[in-house]
């Protein structure tokens, strides 16, 4: 059974554009967790979703991200417009139940922002 | 406060040395899980392992053995006989009841180098 799945593996863009990234959860997961990366901060959840609604968003650092997820096998996270500060790893995790078990990763977007 | 705490930021081993990665957690709550996971040089993150709070047993698989204490909040974890591809950063996590259930607070991460 295939993990999750991310897209891009990398992107570079300049200040000011704005950044989608993709996942796709586990077949059968019901819970996708969206994660940020920086030597600074560690891993920080942004947000999660539990049947395709967000439950907690409180780890959004601002009004520029957001997350989508339209359907039980598609999420998006958009950055918009980026900034520099930006850069990092953004991870997309899914799990049966959140709360319960564990959170599967995927490979993990590297987004650098110029 | 939900915390994890795992104070050794590296640790450097020669290969089929033990090696003890150190876990410590803070919660209020009497129900939670805790857990290990593995990032490689790769990026990706491993699920390595799941514990509740109420099942206290260590637990061993392989090479890698698990020590939870919860009257010293800790849960440790041990690899034995070390090898190269046990390099790796390994975090610790904790989901508490009484917080939001979705998140997953993790530790530092400890870099575990493994030299031949």
């Amino acid at each position: 059974d295939a993990g999750v799945i991310q897209s891009p593996r990398h992107e570079v863009t300049e200040m000011g554009q704005e950044v989608t990234l993709r996942c796709k959860p586990i077949s059968g997961h019901n819970s996708l967790f969206w994660y940020r990366q920086t030597m600074m901060r560690g891993l920080e959840l942004l947000i999660y979703f539990n049947n395709n609604v967000p439950i907690d968003d409180s780890g959004m650092p601002e009004d520029r991200f957001s997350a989508k997820m339209p359907n039980a096998s598609f999420s998006t996270l958009k950055i918009q417009p980026s900034e520099p500060r930006d850069s990092a790893v953004y991870f997309c995790a899914s799990s049966e139940s959140a709360g319960l078990y564990e959170q599967y990763f995927g490979p993990g977007t590297r987004l650098t922002v110029t | 406060a939900q915390k994890v705490t795992q104070a050794q930021t590296e640790i450097s081993v020669v290969e089929k040395e033990d090696v003890t990665l150190d876990c410590v957690y803070e919660t209020r709550d009497t129900t939670y899980y805790l857990f290990w996971y593995k990032q490689p040089p790769s990026g990706e993150l491993v699920f390595l392992i799941r514990r509740n709070s109420f099942d206290e047993q260590n637990e061993i698989s392989g090479r890698y053995s698990w020590n939870f204490q919860k009257s010293t909040s800790s849960f440790n974890f041990t690899i034995t006989a070390s090898q190269v591809v046990d390099s790796a950063v390994y975090f610790c996590a904790l989901i508490s009841y009484g917080g939001s259930q979705g998140n997953l607070i993790f530790g530092k991460g400890t870099k575990l180098s493994v030299k031949p």
